[in-house]
């Protein structure tokens, strides 16, 4: 079974830039989350979906950030413009729908630099 | 007072040796208890989890959870430097809920 695929693995940008990461979540897998992983920080929940809609978005900083699922598979994170305190580990995990749905699988993520 | 507290360490210890890693929570709501193992430059992957209270072992892994404490443990027997990563606890509410993590502890095992 293939995992959670991230790309690019690696970013650096400056600051005011802008710049896009992909997911593709483990196939049948409804549920895609994007958390941020600052150095020395556990990941910390951006934005959950289910299928192709918004469950929870309440930690995302909706002014510079923006994310999409639009036909329910593949994902899209998006900062513009890029702050330095941006810089992170962007992290895409799935997981099933159900009772199992506590078991979430996590890509390799996103390293993005802002200088 | 953050959800979920966990010590980063490092931790460092001698091969064979016996590791104990820890968190506490606040939120009683939490019903699923996970640890993920994190090697460099990796994404977390799910080592265990327990629903509840109680005890659960997997091979040289044994996780436990005392929710009237607040308090989960990743035991580690016969520790090998192959398990040389960040531990992160990880928590959720029941229903599809995205997860909390501690900070993660930084452990070496030294040859």
């Amino acid at each position: 079974e293939a995992g959670v695929a991230q790309s690019p693995r690696y970013k650096i940008i400056e600051k005011r830039q802008s710049v896009a990461f992909w997911c593709n979540p483990i196939s049948g897998h409804a549920t895609l989350y994007w958390y941020q992983q600052i150095l020395g920080q556990g990941p910390k929940l951006l934005i959950q979906f289910q299928n192709n809609g918004v469950v929870d978005d309440s930690q995302l900083p909706k002014d510079r950030f923006s994310a999409e699922r639009l036909k329910g598979v593949d994902s899209t994170l998006k900062i513009q413009p890029a702050k330095l305190e941006d810089s992170a580990v962007y992290l895409c995990a799935s997981s099933l729908v159900g009772p199992s749905s506590y078991e979430q699988y996590f890509g390799p993520g996103t390293r993005l630099t802002v200088t | 007072q953050k959800e979920v507290e966990q010590d980063p360490g490092p931790l460092s210890v001698p091969e064979g040796a016996i590791v104990s890693l820890n968190c506490t929570y606040s939120n009683s709501a939490f019903q699923y208890f996970m640890w993920y193992r994190q090697y460099s430059r990796k994404g977390p992957e799910l080592l265990m989890y327990t629903y509840s209270s109680g005890n659960k072992e997997d091979g040289r892994f044994t996780a436990q959870v005392d929710k009237s404490s607040k308090y989960i443990s990743l035991f580690i027997r016969d520790s090998q430097p192959s398990d040389s990563a960040t531990y992160l606890c990880a928590m959720s509410r029941p229903g599809n809920t995205p997860l909390v993590f501690g900070k993660g502890t930084r452990l070496s095992v030294i040859a």
